[in-house]
């Protein structure tokens, strides 16, 4: 069946240092990719999305890439801010399976200090 | 315009009783999904609505867990028989497909469920 695997954290940065946090994926046929985060207390929020090889997702500073090849979706960001503290969940949604669910990764947390 | 929302946001209720958990999609929205948030599980997918079509309901973890979308429209969890394990955060969200085929969700705020 389709996983995700994400990197474990938390991951502690300073402010303005360089965020990557690991995601790859097993699905079969061409899922589509997601970067969900959950700030505290809030619910998931979508925060960027690739449908295809070789598309780059971004928003908000943050970028993804799909990469079929590799089979992952790292998600960057050039300088992190302390309002950027979250928690980070990679998911696929597989049009194969015509149900389109998302898979979840385990999540991220970051923890981004001033 | 309005997100999905979700009531009650907290419950807590005491092992073997009932609950239902309410979610309402963002208008217009033809597919509905449920999906719970717990500690050793991560987030996991529970049921899926698509328009008319029999939902999806291959993630309930067990029969005592069940879903109904009146309407196309709103929905209800039910959970009978309530166990301490059942104890999450149950998370609706709702898509439309988009051109080129995606879909793309929206996530409410959330139940809280507490099972003492």
């Amino acid at each position: 069946g389709d996983s995700v695997t994400q990197m474990e954290g938390p991951v502690t940065l300073s402010e303005e240092a360089f965020l990557t946090i690991n995601c790859t994926y097993t699905a079969t046929g061409y899922p589509s990719l997601f970067w969900y985060v959950q700030y505290p207390g809030e619910g998931l929020q979508l925060l960027l999305k690739a449908t295809k090889a070789d598309d780059k997702g971004s928003n908000k500073g943050f970028e993804a890439t799909y990469r079929k090849e590799t089979t992952s979706f790292h998600l960057e960001k050039g300088s992190v801010q302390v309002s950027d503290s979250a928690v980070y969940f990679c998911a696929l949604s597989s049009l194969d399976t015509g149900r389109r669910a998302l898979t979840f990764g385990s999540g991220t947390r970051l923890q981004v200090q001033p | 315009g309005a997100g999905v929302s979700q009531s009650p946001s907290n419950k807590v209720t005491e092992k073997g009783k009932d609950v239902e958990l309410r979610c309402d999609p963002i208008s217009g929205h033809t597919a509905l999904y449920w999906y719970r948030q717990s500690l050793g599980q991560g987030l996991e997918f529970l049921i899926y609505f698509q328009g008319n079509s029999a939902p999806d309901k291959s993630g309930l973890p067990s029969d005592r867990f069940s879903a109904e979308r009146t309407g196309g429209s709103v929905s209800t969890l039910t959970i009978q028989r309530t166990q301490q394990e059942d104890s999450a955060v149950y998370l609706c969200a709702s898509s439309l497909r988009l051109a080129g085929g995606s879909y793309e969700q929206y996530f409410g705020p959330g139940t809280r469920l507490t099972v003492t």
